[in-house]
């Protein structure tokens, strides 16, 4: 199984800073298909989670645009550029590309 | 609107065995692959199964092949997880979510299905 794997596992922000979320996989999850199935998700407390970006770098609808996802390859980002109260919680990076799907262990997002 | 809404969890001794049920509404069932993940408490996201749109393409994880069952009725918009030999461990809360791109878009609210003697 490809192991995802996140930095870092926690990380306080100040309100309208950015923040910033590693994933590293342990294969690269460049698909037979050319494609990079490589997802973010965010899970806000008491809620189940919600799709923010696939395919590396393709926001979801209904995302802000102050989410953005970059990389390639084996190493993957995921950039808030000011963070909002409503953006607490965890992040998780997953992949697709290889079954079975595979999630990070989360990255948790908190004020300062 | 999307809506996906899971029923079925409880209370279940090891050993024992659960059906949990997924409703969807507000797209194309039909046409979409589902998927089970489910999330032990305190604890991260874990991928289960998905079931190919055509009802007979299944894929699980390794921790769970064998014992649970995918499947799908297309006319109920309703995808099942037939849960077998439960064991302590198999307790999380258990979402259905729909597949987008190799990734996972709506998600229901989440079963909790708890193992316990």
């Amino acid at each position: 199984d490809i192991v995802m794997t996140q930095t870092p596992l926690s990380s306080p922000v100040t309100l309208g800073q950015p923040a910033s979320i590693s994933c590293r996989s342990s294969q690269s999850l460049v698909h037979s298909d050319g494609n990079t199935y490589l997802s973010w998700l965010h899970q806000g407390p008491g809620q189940p989670p919600r799709l923010l970006i696939y395919k590396i770098s393709n926001r979801f609808s209904g995302v802000p645009d102050r989410f953005s996802g970059s990389g390639a390859g084996t190493d993957f980002t995921l950039k808030i550029s000011r963070v909002e109260g409503e953006d607490v919680g965890v992040y998780y990076c997953m992949q697709g590309t290889q079954a079975p799907y595979t999630f990070g262990q989360g990255t948790k997002l908190e004020i300062k | 609107e999307v809506q996906l809404v899971e029923s079925g969890g409880g209370l279940v001794q090891p050993g024992g065995s659960l059906r949990l049920s997924c409703a969807a509404s507000g797209f194309s069932f039909s046409d979409a692959w589902m998927n089970w993940v489910r999330q032990a408490p305190g604890r991260g996201l874990v991928w289960v199964s998905r079931i190919h749109s055509n009802g007979r393409d299944t894929v699980y994880a390794d921790s769970v092949k064998g014992r649970f069952t995918i499947s799908r009725d297309n006319a109920k918009n309703t995808v099942y997880l037939q849960m077998n030999s439960l064991r302590v461990e198999d307790t999380a809360v258990y979402y259905c979510a729909s597949d987008w791109f190799y990734s996972t878009d709506y998600w229901g609210l989440g079963t909790l299905v708890t193992v316990s003697s």
